[in-house]
Formats: C-alpha cells, structure tokens, sequence
C-alpha cells in the first residue's frame, strides 16, 4: 500500500539554523499538508498546498515558514531561522481530494 | 473559535472490556471527522473517516458514531486487546482541508 514517507526522521539543530524538512507525498494525491505536535500537545495545522501554492495557513505559519514542490514529488517545509519553541514533531500528509487524510511517520525537530 | 475537546484524557482498562472514547466539537458544520491512532514517538494511522451525511462507520472491533446537531462523535473498541493501547484523536474538517484535532485519548489494555 502506498505510504507518505518523511526524511529525516530526526534533525537536531542549532537554534537560528535553517531547516528543511522532506516528504514524499503519494503519488497521485493532489492536496499535500504540514502539521506540527509540540510534545505534549495536540497536532496542529500549519499549512496547506494545491496546485502549487499555498491554499491556507495558520497563524503558526510565518514569514521564517516556507513550502515547496521542487520536483513535482518531493514537498518541502523550510525554517528559515529555527526557534527553540520549533522543537516539534512534523507531520507531512497529502490525500487525493477531501476525504482521509494520509500521514507519514513524522519529523522529530530538537532546535538547541 | 472551532475547538474540538476528548474525554476522558486517558484511559486504563484490563483486557477484554468494551470502550467508549468521545469527542465533541463546538461548531457542528463540520465536512467530516475522522479517528487518528498514534503510538508513542510514532505517526498518525486513520482509524476511520466519517462524512458529514452519515451516522457512523464500522471497520473491524472499531466503531464511529457522529452526531452533528449535538456536536458529538464516540469511538466504540470492542472486545479491547493489549495491542490497542495508544493515543486514539479525534480530528475534524470544516469547509477548508486542514484538519482541527483534538487532545487526545490515551488509552492502556493490561493483559
């Protein structure tokens, strides 16, 4: 079965270093999607992509944010300048039109 | 403000025992709600999509019943097994893809 997968599955980083985090959305879906779950914490929207460009951020999403589909596979989340509050789990999903949503198995980013 | 809320927060229960899991969610114009297991450090798995038009759906010893004017949905685990423990979330879709989750169920079977 098709998966969602995500690289790395975990970074560390100095704080005000950039990041890119990696996902491989499957292959025919066409609405690709970033979360973030603080430890502890609910998992939280942080930005959608259709049709390559950004169809909805929140208000976590800011301008050190930034996505991508470089290659018409892969689906990138940029930090500019990470933040320790960055510290996170990632989560890239995509799905084929609005119904389940497919995760991959996360990102865990430690920002020092 | 669209918030979705999961009681109880956590869950211990032996083996064998049948399991109710609720959430509820403050503005009922949702699109749909879906069921999220996640094990510890671990991903999210779908558990179960319920659309807005419908009143619950089945999958296994799993069951997901939606009541939108109440703005309720519960995840009934029959017959409940050691393998079942993780954090089960409820999420919902409005009228934009992005899915609001809830906190979470943290749920522990002891053999």
């Amino acid at each position: 079965e098709p998966e969602v997968t995500q690289t790395p599955s975990h970074q560390v980083t100095q704080m005000g270093q950039e990041v890119i985090l990696r996902c491989v959305p499957i292959s025919n879906h066409l609405y690709f999607y970033w979360y973030r779950q603080i430890l502890g914490q609910k998992v939280e929207f942080l930005v959608s992509f259709y049709n390559n460009e950004i169809s909805e951020k929140s208000e976590i999403f800011d301008d050190q944010f930034s996505v991508e589909r470089p290659d018409g596979s892969n689906f990138t989340l940029k930090i500019r300048s990470t933040k320790l509050e960055d510290s996170a789990m990632y989560f890239c999903a995509s799905l084929p039109r609005r119904e389940t949503q497919y995760f991959g198995p996360g990102t865990r980013l430690l920002v020092l | 403000k669209q918030e979705v809320t999961q009681i109880p927060a956590a869950l211990s229960v032996p083996e064998g025992e049948n399991l109710v899991l609720n959430c509820s969610f403050t503005d009922s114009a949702i699109y749909n709600l879906q069921w999220f297991r996640q094990d510890p450090g671990k991903g999210l798995t779908s558990l179960l999509l319920i659309q807005s038009s419908q009143r619950e759906q089945t999958s296994g010893r799993l069951n997901a019943s939606l009541d939108k004017s109440s703005g309720r949905s519960t995840l009934y685990i029959a017959a409940s097994q050691p393998g079942d423990s993780a954090t089960y979330l409820c999420a919902v879709m409005y009228n934009t893809d992005k899915l609001i989750f809830g906190t979470g169920t943290r749920l522990q079977v002891f053999p």
